[in-house]
């Protein structure tokens, strides 16, 4: 089946510094990558959709220069921390649109990456 | 504007117990429906999906029927695991101004106990 993958799952880092999450689909192409964020026990919040070759678009109340996004090919998008604080401790999950047909092709989901900021 | 609303949590249950979890939505439009499972400590995995009124999904034992009369996709098994144990979200689809995107409901936490 079709595989996206996260790195890192884990990170932990200082208060101040950036962190790159990488999101890949293994075995098909996508068009359009999603990158959720979930706080404990709640529900996955939309921050934004990234369509490849353009920019992001930014769900209401995600702040752009915050949350860096790049989708530079079909198979990897990225999503930057730009100067973390502990209030952008989260659970951030990115999920992948095969390229086929039309209609509500399905997402697929990465493992999520647990970003911790002391 | 569109949502999901799902039952609160947590449903805990005995193995070969029958699970109903409750989802309705509201939406602009017909979305497709969708039902996704959670494991501890990883991502999303789709479980079924509808995309239109009175289809049924069914995957795993699990099954929901999309009813547009009631709003509703409700999620039953007839007899579950241990093995799934796990948090399950509703979700519809909608159009936004990058394409469609997805609504969660707040996921419903199920515990089975052997």
């Amino acid at each position: 089946g079709a595989v996206v993958s996260q790195h890192p799952s884990w990170v932990i880092c200082k208060s101040g510094t950036s962190v790159k999450i990488e999101c890949r689909s293994l075995d098909f192409q996508a068009t359009t990558m999603f990158w959720y964020r979930q706080f404990p026990k709640q529900s996955l919040m939309l921050m934004a959709t990234s369509n490849e070759g353009s920019k992001a678009t930014y769900e209401q109340g995600v702040e752009k220069d915050k949350f860096l996004i790049n989708h530079a090919s079909l198979t990897l998008s990225t999503l930057t921390v730009t100067s973390a604080h502990p209030e952008d401790s989260s659970f951030y999950i990115c999920s992948a649109r095969e390229v086929w047909g039309v209609g509500d092709q399905p997402q697929h989901f990465g493992d999520g990456t647990r970003l911790s900021i002391l | 504007g569109n949502s999901v609303t799902q039952m609160e949590g947590p449903v805990t249950l005995s193995e070969e117990a029958f699970l109903t979890i409750n989802c309705t939505y509201t939406a602009t439009g017909y979305p497709s429906l969708f039902w996704y499972v959670q494991y501890p400590g990883e991502g999303l995995q789709l479980l079924l999906k509808a995309t239109k009124a009175d289809d049924k999904g069914s995957n795993k034992g699990f099954e929901a029927t999309y009813r547009k009369e009631t709003t509703s996709f409700h999620l039953e098994k007839g007899s579950v695991q241990v093995s799934d144990s796990a948090v399950y979200f509703c979700a519809l689809s909608v159009r936004n101004q990058a394409g469609t995107a997805l609504i969660f409901g707040k996921g419903t936490t199920l515990s089975v106990s052997s």
